[in-house]
């Protein structure tokens, strides 16, 4: 089944303490990006990646790395999680989006909350 | 005025009605436009591009005004089902990958 995973799905952690959550597609996307989801707000991108080692900066990276070491993967690390990146985080794949094909598959979510 | 515009809603309406939301745009470059559904707490789903000629898929018919900058959505003899959050997607322009998410218009559909 096609799919982006996401993981893990539900997480409780503490200001300060590293975080990495991991995203898997198994449809040969080149494009994966990442996505903060706030109540009044809507979706906003934290980073994207157009291929292995290329990544660039969405509207609201401050507090967030990621990789793309290998084309499935896309992970998205906290080094020093704050309060206010308490979110619903999403995972995403496409073809690339200036082929005109541009439909994103999300993954199911991650919903994160740092005390 | 932000870059992509919807009425928040909710729009409370019985079962069997039409309804239809629209979703303003800011930037005249934009060429692709889709309307995505997100169900509470879950991830959004492509329900349907908009193409320029307007389209049509079961119950629903997605129109573009790029006069006007707007999108359209119609919702013909609405379900129970149909009862979730609908976003407005539309790309930043010619060659550009970025995406740029409305924060969506909420339907509540009664019995």
């Amino acid at each position: 089944e096609a799919q982006v995973t996401q993981n893990p799905r539900y997480l409780i952690t503490v200001t300060g303490k590293k975080l990495t959550v991991t995203c898997s597609q198994n449809m040969n996307h080149e494009y994966m990006s990442w996505y903060r989801q706030d109540p009044g707000l809507g979706l906003r991108q934290i980073y994207y990646s157009m291929n292995v080692e290329v990544t660039d900066k969405g509207d609201v990276p401050e507090g967030y790395k990621v990789s793309r070491k290998e084309k499935r993967n896309f992970p998205l690390i906290l080094e020093s999680p704050s309060p206010n990146q308490t979110s619903l985080y999403f995972c995403a794949s496409s073809l690339l989006p200036s082929s005109g094909a541009n439909v994103l598959t999300f993954g199911a979510g991650s919903r994160l909350t740092v005390l | 005025r932000k870059e992509v515009e919807q009425d928040p809603g909710p729009f409370n309406v019985p079962e069997g009605a039409t309804v239809a939301f629209n979703c303003t745009y800011s930037n005249s470059a934009s060429q692709s436009f889709f309307w995505y559904r997100q169900d509470c707490r879950k991830e959004p789903k492509l329900l349907m591009s908009v193409y320029s000629s307007g389209n049509e898929d079961g119950r629903f018919t997605a129109q573009l005004n790029r006069a006007s900058q707007y999108i359209s959505l119609l919702i013909r003899d609405s379900k129970l089902s149909d009862s979730a959050t609908y976003l407005c997607v539309v790309n930043w322009g010619i060659g550009t990958d970025k995406l740029i998410f409305g924060t969506g218009t909420r339907l509540q559909v009664f019995p």
